[in-house]
């Protein structure tokens, strides 16, 4: 079957760094997608996987090991604004399917 | 150039009533796609379409609900006689055509349906 998994909640210090991992069942790999969401607002992409390793863009990295099912998103020097659900999402066919999110809380 | 653009931003109707849903890809793109997002709950994919085409709709409930993407014009989602539980945010997305592979989806900011 298609499934992924993420933690539902993670709660960090401004300043500090996060690893929000997603954990996913699927045939036919085809790469994953880590997107970000304000509450109310829409999926914004943030960064596209599909070799093993980590891929950095700025302050956000994403990591992924196909053996294992298993990528994770890490964000460092966390401001307040990165406050938002996190969802990662493998393609497909034509279409996405998406983990239930990680909700980020950044505490001053 | 404008995003994906969908009105409207916030519905409200009556159970029983039809809720019409509007999306506009962004420029360039030609391939439309609509997801459900419950309170509390990650985004579930209904609907892909192309130009008059519906490519895949297996995510969408089958009945009462329908989506279209005409030649010219918005792309529309349809809930006929809309009960509670289609109380939710609905998100288009769209991306660009003729690209072998995985590629990102664009959103837009969604309309948010309340059935009162």
């Amino acid at each position: 079957g298609q499934n992924i998994d993420q933690p539902t909640e993670m709660t960090a210090t401004e300043g500090a760094i996060v690893q929000i991992n997603c954990t996913y069942q699927t045939s036919g790999f085809n790469g994953l997608f880590w997107y970000q969401q304000h509450a109310g607002e829409a999926p914004t992409f943030l960064s596209y996987n599909v070799l093993d390793g980590l891929e950095e863009k700025g302050r956000f990295s994403s990591f992924l090991s196909r053996s294992k099912g298993y990528s994770y998103l890490l964000l460092k020097e966390l401001q307040m604004k990165d406050s938002a659900s996190y969802l990662c999402a493998f393609p497909r066919g034509q279409n996405f399917v998406f983990g239930p999110g990680t909700r980020l809380s950044v505490l001053p | 150039n404008a995003g994906v653009m969908q009105n409207p931003r916030h519905l409200v109707r009556r159970r029983g009533q039809e809720a019409r849903l509007r999306c506009s890809p962004m420029k360039g793109h030609s391939h439309v796609y609509w997801y459900r997002q419950l309170p509390e709950e990650g985004l579930k994919f209904m609907v892909y379409l192309q130009k008059e085409n519906i490519i895949d709709e297996s995510g969408m409930p089958k009945e009462r609900f329908s989506a279209e993407f005409p030649k010219e014009g918005p792309s529309i989602l349809r809930i006929q006689q809309v009960v509670r539980g289609d109380s939710a945010a609905y998100f288009c997305a769209s991306s660009p055509q003729d690209r072998e592979g995985p590629y990102e989806q664009y959103f837009g900011p969604g309309t948010r349906l309340t059935v009162t």
